[in-house]
């Protein structure tokens, strides 16, 4: 059964720093997320990407934060300069056009320290 | 805005029912759905509701009523690996929207 990757499982790095956090979504969907959930906190809504371009983004998604699909099977997630309330588990999702569920990936815990 | 209410916490016992409801508030609506996540994994799909009426999958059920902005998720038989968090969650106006979550209903099984 396909499934969506994350790399890495966990993150541990110092405030400031930039990370990358990396996703394959399943191979024939068209539609990717990250969301994030902090320990104990209820699944959050990051960035949505389709045919290329961010399609959407929340408020948590500023400047700090942007998302690259570099070739045809990787999805990035990149936060140029962390900070202590960064650290969560960041969920990659991939969904097919129309269909109404998404597939989650096992998630990267990223600390901050 | 969109907002969903779902209580926090829910024991019951092995073998027995539990209804887990959930209230939303949106400013568009495209569906609800289901998610369970067992601790440290990764929100699994469960249901899918876009109109009204029952959804029935195995052990697990889920109930539309757009009229009310109400829906719940019934597991049957309970069994002890079915304790985990239960997220509703809201599609604004299509399919592909991003999923808004409600903070989810944490169901313990008891033996």
């Amino acid at each position: 059964e396909p499934e969506v990757t994350q790399t890495p499982s966990h993150q541990v790095t110092q405030m400031g720093q930039e990370v990358i956090l990396r996703c394959v979504p399943i191979s024939n969907h068209l539609y990717f997320y990250w969301y994030r959930q902090i320990l104990g906190q209820k699944v959050e809504f990051l960035v949505s990407f389709y045919n290329n371009e961010i399609s959407e983004k929340s408020e948590i998604f500023d400047d700090q934060f942007s998302v690259e699909r570099p070739d045809g099977s990787n999805f990035t997630l990149k936060i140029r300069s962390t900070k202590l309330e960064d650290s969560a588990m960041y969920f990659c999702a991939s969904g097919s056009g129309g269909a109404y569920e998404q597939y989650f990936g096992p998630g990267t815990r990223l600390t901050v320290t | 805005g969109q907002s969903l209410e779902q209580p926090s916490e829910v024991t019951a016992v092995e073998g027995a029912i539990v209804q887990i409801n959930c209230t939303y508030q949106t400013s568009g609506f495209y569906g609800l759905s289901w998610y369970q996540q067992h601790d440290g994994g990764a929100p699994t799909f469960l249901s899918y509701n876009a109109l009204d009426g029952l959804e029935e999958t195995g052990r697990f059920s889920s109930f539309l009523s757009r009229s009310d902005s109400y829906g719940y998720l019934l597991l049957q038989e309970l069994q002890m690996k079915d304790s985990a968090s239960y997220f509703c969650a809201v599609r604004g106006y299509s399919g592909n929207t991003p999923l808004v979550f409600g903070k989810g209903t944490r169901l313990s099984v008891i033996a």
